[in-house]
């Protein structure tokens, strides 16, 4: 299996920073790489597919990056609504496997 | 806009079957793929397995053989069953939409929490 791990774990930020969330895989997986905002009692959300893809509807403060076995996700400027939980997924074959996850702070 | 719901029993007891359906609204099942996931309490997240609407499937080794996935098109649904259930299948259970092969996800289901416990 590919392991997916993430850092840091936790962060704590103010709004308007810059924040960069790392993700790194257990071997080569290409582009292959979805990012996720998860807020407690909601459904995960898709930010970013395939390392810098951004999906539809999501506001353009989020970025990805990153190729091979490491990833970033940048939060441009941070708003308070951005305070959640954020994954990270490889989709370069099975099984599909999950980032610890970095919850965010304000 | 697509949505999905599951449900489900909330409590199972131990070395019984958590049986698990997903209703898919506002979208087709017939086409895509659709795979269930879950979080224990305090813990990540972890890719169950998935079926698409021709029958193709794969399902995480880590949970052997326990997993069936299935897809009925008439009723728009995916079920999941895992069977020989433990407190260590205790997490909320979600339900998601798979784009490409393999895929990540573009839609979830709210989640539904499943404890296993006598």
């Amino acid at each position: 299996d590919i392991q997916m791990t993430q850092s840091p774990s936790t962060l704590s930020a103010s709004v308007g920073d810059r924040v960069t969330i790392t993700c790194r895989a257990s071997q080569t997986i290409s582009s292959w790489l979805a990012w996720y905002q998860k807020k407690p009692g909601k459904a995960p959300k898709l930010l970013i597919y395939k390392a810098s893809s951004l999906e539809r509807g999501v506001p353009s403060r989020f970025s990805g990056s990153g190729s091979g076995t490491e990833f970033t996700l940048t939060i441009s400027s941070l708003q308070s609504d951005d305070v959640a939980t954020y994954y990270c997924q490889h989709y370069n074959s099975y099984p599909l496997t999950f980032g610890g996850g970095t919850k965010v702070e304000i | 806009q697509v949505q999905l719901q599951e449900s489900g029993p909330g409590l199972v007891k131990p070395s019984e079957t958590l049986s698990l359906t997903c209703t898919v609204s506002g979208g087709s099942i017939s086409s895509y793929y659709w795979s269930w996931i879950r979080q224990p309490p305090g813990q990540g997240l972890e890719w169950i397995g998935y079926m698409s609407y021709i029958g193709s499937t794969h399902h995480n080794p880590s949970l052997k053989s326990r997993v069936t996935i299935s897809v009925d098109t008439s009723k728009n649904q995916l079920s999941l069953k895992l069977s020989s259930v433990t407190a260590a299948d205790t997490a909320v259970y979600y339900c998601a939409r798979g784009v490409s092969m393999p895929h990540y996800f573009d839609y979830w289901g709210q989640g539904t929490l499943v404890t296993v416990s006598s």
